[in-house]
């Protein structure tokens, strides 16, 4: 059954700490991403990657951090420095850049601040 | 950069009835749009999409119409269903990659049964 995971589902974060989101995709695509939902408003881009050891920042990287170790894996580290983390993140993915551009959708996680 | 509008914010419709929501955007060049359907608590699952080379696109109850003249394009559901309640997304890009996709604000459609 090929698609896109995301965990938790629900993220509860302290004052100065790092969290990290996970996501996963059996869908063999090439492009992963990160985006950010927050109430009323559209999906805004926080990272992307073309392709492993890649990625590049999207319009609001600024107290995110992420990595691509492998092709199938594309966690998110929430930091310290992100002082509104509260909102819902969603993982996409596409076959790649020289494919189509269609956007896949993991079901999300919502990161709630204590 | 792209920057994506969508109207209404809600909109709610008796059962059976048509909905239309509309999304314009400011990059000529933009020539691919996509919508998603967005259920309470999970993520967007695409619905329709549409290509700058095609005027119009349908699947059963849903259809897309794009202007490319007026940079702006339509989600038309018609017979509509309890179940089409959702919130509604649209989006533009124009590069092959999708990392300069857009969306717009959303739609919350509510379907009255």
């Amino acid at each position: 059954d090929g698609g896109i995971t995301q965990s938790p589902k629900y993220l509860f974060r302290k004052e100065g700490q790092n969290v990290t989101l996970s996501c996963e995709q059996n869908l063999n695509h090439d492009a992963m991403y990160w985006y950010r939902q927050d109430p009323g408003q559209g999906l805004r881009l926080i990272y992307y990657s073309q392709i492993v050891n890649d990625f590049q920042k999207g319009d609001i990287a600024e107290g995110y951090s992420v990595s691509r170790e492998k092709k199938e894996s594309f966690p998110l580290t929430v930091t310290s420095a992100q002082k509104n983390p509260t909102a819902f993140y969603l993982c996409a993915s596409s076959e790649g850049f020289q494919y189509q551009e269609t956007q896949y959708f993991g079901p999300g996680t919502r990161l709630l601040v204590l | 950069g792209e920057n994506v509008e969508q109207h209404p914010s809600t909109l709610s419709v008796q059962e059976g009835d048509s909905a239309v929501i509309k999304c314009t955007y400011s990059d000529s060049a933009s020539n691919y749009f996509p919508w998603y359907k967005q259920e309470l608590g999970k993520g967007p699952q695409l619905i329709i999409d549409i290509r700058s080379n095609v005027g119009e696109k349908k699947d059963q109850r849903i259809a897309v119409t794009l202007n490319k003249t007026a940079k702006h394009f339509s989600l038309h559901i018609t017979e509509t269903q309890p179940e089409d309640s959702a919130v509604y997304f649209c989006a533009a890009s124009k590069y092959r990659g999708g990392d300069d996709m857009r969306f717009g604000a959303g739609t919350r459609l509510t379907v009255k049964p």
